[in-house]
């Protein structure tokens, strides 16, 4: 696709209830990104698929946040029995190679736990 | 742990005048982003600077890299309305991962009309 599509945009979710995000990269980006936006944290980095390679999970703040990159294409990212502390902006970003020289991101998926 | 400390935090300006916002850490990068991104959208990439010293513009707006590539700022000439957004700067880390951005909380600027 032309952009980074992320759905939904916005989810409404109950304490200990399970979600799922999903990343649409643009085509041919073979590197794709996940980064949590919180109000007045900045961006926070998740996770990183690179091609086939294994991905880097270092930032997933717990067990309970897992994702996937299925076909090198789109990914999703799970979150487990969600907590009130995981509300925020999700954000997906993609590029070519590693990154270094920018992403193209999505518009987000704001996660609200209540 | 690399940190990119931006300032000021928020900014109200009217339109036409001018502003500068840095972006600061103790850390050296290999190079540096700044990204806008306004109300309900992902960030948008404005510039990368790779090169101590560089300094690269973009219609009104000026963006410099440090000597020592550990600062960067970003001055606007005649802010406009449509200039309003949270300015983040974004750096990857010399001698670290290849592909991990850090991050800076943002300026949060607004012009007003």
């Amino acid at each position: 696709g032309a952009g980074v599509s992320q759905s939904p945009s916005n989810k409404v979710t109950e304490k200990g209830k399970d979600v799922e995000l999903r990343c649409d990269p643009i085509s041919g980006h073979t590197a794709l990104y996940w980064y949590r936006q919180s109000l007045g944290q900045g961006l926070e980095f998740l996770i990183y698929f690179q091609g086939n390679s294994a991905p880097d999970k270092s930032g997933l703040p717990s067990d309970r946040f897992s994702a996937e990159r299925t076909g090198g294409s789109v990914s999703t990212l799970t979150i487990q029995r969600t907590q009130q502390e995981d509300s925020a902006v999700y954000l997906c970003a993609s590029s070519e190679t590693g990154g270094g020289y920018g992403y193209t991101f999505g518009s987000g998926t704001r996660l609200t736990v209540v | 742990t690399q940190l990119l400390e931006q300032s000021p935090q928020f900014l109200s300006i009217q339109e036409g005048e001018n502003l500068t916002v840095y972006c600061n850490s103790s850390s050296v990068f290999s190079s540096l982003q700044w990204y806008r991104q306004e109300p309900g959208e992902g960030p948008v990439l404005l510039v990368t600077v790779v090169t101590g010293g560089e300094v690269k513009k973009l219609k009104r707006l000026t963006f410099q890299f440090g000597d020592a590539r550990k600062d960067s700022s970003l001055h606007i000439t005649a802010a406009q309305p449509g200039d309003t957004g949270l300015y983040l700067c974004a750096g990857k880390a010399s001698g670290g991962s290849n592909y991990k951005l850090t991050f800076g909380k943002g300026t949060l600027l607004t012009v007003n009309p």
